[in-house]
């Protein structure tokens, strides 16, 4: 079945340095969403990617699916503080849509 | 305001002794969703309803139960605890939109430890 993988699992980023999470799939995703949770909170939405090739930016952040749907890279810009936390993509499962897959996360950590 | 609200929010009880942890969403939502969180894993999906009356397996549906009885609520039961079940659980609500598409709003969470 359909399986949503995610890398790197920890990403150690000096303030100021740019830094790249993916998400990939063995199968074509319908859909995919990112989520970012900061320490102690809950999963927050972020954006979602539906065609092939998308490409969407918020402030430093640019969110892109591929060619082929079956993967998605989250790129952060110039990294802040602010963005310490643990960084999800999720897809829904194309025959079955209720079931949500969410990758294992990328957890970020900020040094100033 | 806008919410998903969940309790209790931490509980330590012992293998055996059912519980039940609630979760009320305010937005109208038809898509209800059970989440447990646990370190290296992800959120991984234990059921999820579409609508009132209509419940679905997650990925890890074993030793759980869900009910929607009414569109805001989605209880969480556990029948006979073990500590295997020691974890963060998240409640999630959305619209039901064409192919699924829509963005999961979550609760703050449970935070559940069977000794």
């Amino acid at each position: 079945g359909q399986q949503v993988m995610q890398i790197p699992q920890y990403q150690h980023v000096q303030e100021g340095e740019d830094f790249t999470t993916y998400c990939n799939s063995s199968t074509t995703l319908s859909n995919i969403q990112w989520y970012k949770q900061r320490p102690g909170g809950h999963p927050v939405f972020l954006i979602q990617l539906v065609k092939s090739g998308e490409v969407k930016k918020q402030k430093r952040l640019t969110f892109q699916f591929g060619e082929a749907k079956k993967n998605s890279s989250l790129h952060i810009t110039a990294t802040q503080t602010t963005d310490v936390g643990t960084y999800f993509c999720a897809a829904h499962q194309t025959d079955s849509w209720g079931k949500l897959q969410f990758g294992a996360g990328t957890q970020v950590v900020v040094t100033p | 305001e806008a919410q998903v609200t969940q309790n209790p929010r931490y509980l330590i009880t012992v293998t055996g002794k059912k519980l039940t942890v609630t979760c009320s969403q305010n937005m109208n939502h038809e898509y209800m969703s059970w989440y447990r969180q646990d370190p290296g894993l992800g959120l991984r999906q234990i059921y999820y309803s579409m609508n009132v009356e209509v419940t679905d397996k997650g990925d890890v549906p074993e030793g759980y139960k869900v009910s929607r009885k009414e569109k805001r609520n989605f209880p969480l039961i556990l029948e006979s605890p073990s500590p295997n079940q020691t974890s963060l659980y998240f409640c999630a609500s959305s619209l039901v939109g064409t192919g699924g598409n829509q963005p999961q709003h979550f609760g703050d969470g449970t935070r559940l430890s069977i000794l």
